[in-house]
């Protein structure tokens, strides 16, 4: 089952303006990540925030989280048409050491179409 | 280093058959998992395996099963298939231990007809 929701499911910008996307989750986690995806291909990891921090940058990318409200965004600055994707985000309630099980559950995914 | 590589690329079966694919994870991983996507369900997780066990589970019916090889390289079955089996199944390595990124392979486009 999906662990929560993303928002907007679909966005539509013009090149050079920012986007936002939103993830809510439902359970505690250890990290949340974001991962873009192009046309049914693999997934491209793109950032990882751990629990205890609240926001973190990638080059045009910034990620935020908010655990109290269990909700994370991402935030792509400058679009570029090759932006265009889908965008996922994943919970790891997984714990640090090395015996600890990996399981990623996603969000439903918000579908960016940059346009030129 | 090689990224994730997933074979065959595409695969048609019929309802009824089985079928196994292939995952080798990038070279020095020992954890691999399994997703399945599909437009209704979206990703959902399969399995994990970590130095050849099974360390977790999705849910899935038993009909789904896997088994990781003393070089990492992980399989997974899926028997009587169903035309719900339809799917993008993705495979992820990760090192283990404290890293929690997991690299993707491109996947295998399953039909069931």
């Amino acid at each position: 089952s999906q662990q929560g929701e993303e928002d907007p499911q679909a966005l539509s910008i013009q090149e050079g303006e920012n986007a936002t996307m939103n993830c809510s989750y439902k359970t505690s986690i250890n990290n949340l990540q974001w991962y873009r995806q192009n046309s049914g291909r693999g997934l491209v990891h793109l950032i990882l925030i751990r629990s205890n921090e609240r926001e973190k940058h990638s080059g045009r990318l910034r990620v935020t989280l908010d655990t109290s409200k269990k909700s994370s965004s991402l935030l792509i600055t400058a679009s570029r048409a090759a932006d265009t994707a889908s965008y996922f985000c994943a919970t790891d309630a997984g714990g640090v050491s090395s015996g600890s099980a990996r399981q990623l559950t996603f969000g439903s995914g918000t579908q960016l179409t940059v346009l030129p | 280093k090689a990224g994730v590589t997933q074979t065959p690329r595409y695969l048609i079966k019929t309802r009824g058959q089985q079928v196994t694919l292939s995952c080798s994870p990038i070279s020095g991983h020992r954890s691999v998992s399994w997703y399945q996507q599909t437009p209704g369900q979206g990703l959902q997780f399969l399995f994990e395996y970590f130095s050849e066990t099974q360390r977790n589970k999705g849910n899935f019916p038993g009909r789904f099963s896997g088994r990781q090889f003393s070089n990492s390289r992980s399989e997974m079955n899926v028997s009587t298939l169903e035309l719900g089996d339809s799917a993008l199944y993705l495979c992820a390595s990760t090192p283990g231990g404290f890293y929690n990124e997991q690299f993707f392979g491109p996947g295998t486009r399953l039909t069931v007809l």
